[in-house]
């Protein structure tokens, strides 16, 4: 078992550029729910998908946008990149079997915006 | 107020000490998570729990849900353990966690 792998690792992109990041849970996970980090701060709920629909959202702009595929990966993808974009994206996914479930998380994907 | 509130923000041990970092919490929550985090950024998951104590090796987690208040305590701390703990909240069904800002560990020979 992979465990929840995060694409690619690292990132460099220029300020109004759009960036995609991807996320495969781990095997008979359902549900992702992304993260962004800034540095020397905890992560914070970007959103969760589940059934390919978005689920629940956090306090992010609607230049964050997502989705969920059929296997359940899913993408985060950001528009309009902002210098304050810059962090680490993290994903994690859970099962939805049972009322409350434990989240795996991915090594992340630093993206830099120059 | 943060939902969430780690001490203390900064730990420096030396290596065989026993270590305490708390969390409190003001919501209502489905399970509290420990985490913790390397260098580098990946996250691993040291306990999810909701009532009571779990205990993972060198690790202790304990939790009281009336005082809204966990602890993560290391014993014979080694510089292995030097990381970021973070403790995290979930609530409802949707598994949404809210972080605190964790805990960096310092263990030194």
């Amino acid at each position: 078992d992979a465990g929840v792998t995060q694409s690619p690792t690292h990132l460099i992109k220029t300020r109004g550029q759009q960036v995609t990041l991807r996320c495969s849970p781990k095997s008979g996970h359902d549900t992702v729910s992304w993260y962004q980090q800034a540095l020397g701060q905890g992560p914070q709920f970007i959103f969760q998908y589940y059934e390919e629909e978005e689920r629940q959202r956090g306090n992010f702009p609607d230049r964050f946008s997502g989705h969920q595929f059929p296997n359940y990966s899913s993408e985060l993808n950001v528009n309009a990149l902002l210098l304050g974009d810059s962090a680490l994206y993290l994903c994690a996914s859970s099962s939805s079997g049972t009322y409350y479930n434990e989240q795996f998380f991915g090594p992340g994907t630093r993206l830099t915006v120059l | 107020k943060n939902e969430v509130e780690q001490s203390p923000q900064n730990l420096t041990a030396q290596e065989g000490e026993f270590i305490t970092i708390n969390c409190s919490y003001s919501v209502g929550i489905s399970a509290l998570h420990w985490l913790q985090q390397h260098p580098g950024g990946g996250i691993v998951s040291l306990f999810m729990l909701s009532s009571g104590k779990k205990k993972h090796g060198r690790l202790i987690a304990t939790i009281n849900i009336q005082e809204k208040h966990s602890s993560l305590h290391i014993t014979a701390s080694h510089p292995r353990d030097s990381a970021v703990y973070i403790c995290a909240v979930g609530t409802g069904t949707a598994s949404k966690l809210t972080f605190g800002t964790g805990t960096r560990l310092q263990v030194t020979l």
